[in-house]
């Protein structure tokens, strides 16, 4: 298996500009989690999906962002407009959530710069 | 509410040394306990969890991990360390019903002295 794909790998925007990432799960995996990390806040989730539909955005910062997930084997996280303080390295992980084995597995993140 | 606490952000020992990090968990409920290991500029790679199997779990590398319930700990060692060693590590917790998404510790950084 290749594992959660994500991309891009680095992203450098402007203040003000549309920015999207990407995540490709594990294939037959039916739980999605995103999380942002940062020197002053660590890892934090974000939003997290079971079977497609969003359980728990309250991570999500502002309207800014907003995440989909359109089919079991892609979700999007969108930030409009980008701020610098967006800057992050912003990781997707996916599971199969099972009773007992909610073993989360990480893609290699998308590190982002707001300029 | 579920949290970690990591005592340390960073731990320095010498090559072939005991390695000792140090997690200690809140939840209201029996948790799911995880360590994860972060090397540079990659994601986070799973080491062990705890799912209430065995309170003595085994991982990857030679790493292994304590749960103890009285203590709510769940320190993470290795009798002998290596220089690939060297990364970050994360403790974190999550439900299993509920709230599966993992709230994890604030890192420790391991470094490893030739």
């Amino acid at each position: 298996d290749a594992g959660v794909i994500q991309s891009p790998r680095h992203e450098v925007t402007e203040m003000g500009q549309e920015v999207t990432l990407r995540c490709k799960p594990i294939s037959g995996h039916n739980s999605l989690f995103w999380y942002r990390q940062t020197m002053m806040r660590g890892l934090e989730l974000l939003i997290y999906f079971n079977n497609n539909v969003p359980i728990d955005d309250s991570g999500m910062p502002e309207d800014r962002f907003s995440a989909k997930m359109p089919n079991a084997s892609f979700s999007t996280l969108k930030i409009q407009p980008s701020e610098p303080r967006d800057s992050a390295v912003y990781f997707c992980a996916s599971s199969a959530s099972r009773q007992g084995r909610n073993i989360q597995y990480f893609g290699a993140g998308t590190r982002l710069s707001v300029l | 509410a579920q949290s970690v606490t990591q005592l340390g952000s960073h731990v320095s020992v010498s090559e072939g040394a005991l390695v000792l990090l140090r997690c200690n968990y809140s939840s209201s409920v029996p948790p799911y306990l995880f360590w994860y290991v972060q090397y540079p500029n990659q994601g986070l790679q799973l080491l062990l969890k705890y799912t209430s199997a065995a309170t003595l779990v085994k991982g990857i590398n030679g790493f292994e991990a304590e749960f103890k319930k009285s203590e709510t700990s769940f320190h993470l060692t290795k009798p002998s360390a290596h220089m690939s060693d060297a990364a970050e590590y994360f403790c974190a917790v999550s439900g299993d019903t509920g709230r599966r998404a993992l709230t994890f510790g604030s890192g420790t950084r391991l470094q490893v002295q030739p």
